[in-house]
């Protein structure tokens, strides 16, 4: 069965820095991945994916993210953190073949401080 | 930029109660879901539904659920005698097609609080 894991339940950076934030997954197939960002009482968005070549994929405000196949991993990244970046972070996986569904990490929060 | 649009924002009912949850998804997606997210927990995926029917449903989508595309437009969410435990957020989503690295596009949410 897919799976994904955030380890982190909140992440704290000053602003400036750079950020990462970590996911996990486990699936049977092909991996389809993407995070997506939930704001303060909004909805869910869409912020990248990964398919298949570039293992480093870079998607909207900046971030990027980054598969690894060995690791099982799809961090994302930012050289340098803005306050504006705060909010809850979910990875999420597809299994190739799917019919479609998404399975979200437990999601992190990051708090990036001026 | 296209939206899901999702109503009500919030609503509050007493256990028991039907619910029913709208959501009118982008007008050239063909896949629809719901998910639920409970205060504090992970975004959970509840059913998903193509060609005016269920393509897949969680163990948490039982009898108390059903979803309907009444119309061209609208996919709707029932939910029959509501518990305590549906308190929630609930996403609906759409994308194009169901498979590969197609995005999900979601609605801002309906919180549904059950007293």
């Amino acid at each position: 069965a897919q799976s994904v894991a955030q380890p982190e339940d909140q992440v704290n950076v000053a602003e400036g820095n750079p950020l990462t934030v970590k996911c996990t997954y486990s699936v049977s197939g092909n991996p389809y991945l993407f995070w997506y960002v939930q704001y303060p009482n909004r909805g869910l968005q869409f912020l990248l994916k990964y398919i298949t070549g570039d293992n480093l994929v870079k998607g909207s405000y900046g971030f990027e993210a980054e598969f690894n196949k060995s690791q099982t991993s799809f961090h994302l990244k930012k050289p340098s953190a803005l306050v504006s970046d705060s909010a809850l972070y979910f990875c999420a996986v597809r299994e190739d073949g799917n019919t479609g569904k998404l399975i979200f990490g437990q999601g992190t929060t990051l708090q990036v401080k001026p | 930029e296209p939206e899901v649009t999702q109503t009500p924002s919030h609503q509050v009912t007493q256990m028991g109660q039907e619910v029913i949850l709208r959501c009118v998804p982008i007008s050239n997606h063909l896949y629809f879901y719901w998910y639920r997210q409970i205060l504090g927990q992970k975004v959970e995926f509840l059913v998903s539904f193509y060609n005016n029917e269920i393509s897949e449903k969680s163990e948490i989508f039982d009898d108390q659920f059903s979803v309907e595309r009444p119309d061209g437009s609208n996919f709707t969410l029932k939910i029959r005698s509501t518990k305590l435990e549906d308190s929630a957020m609930y996403f609906c989503a759409s994308s194009i097609a169901g498979v590969g690295a197609n995005v999900l596009t979601f609605g801002a949410g309906s919180r549904l609080t059950v007293l």
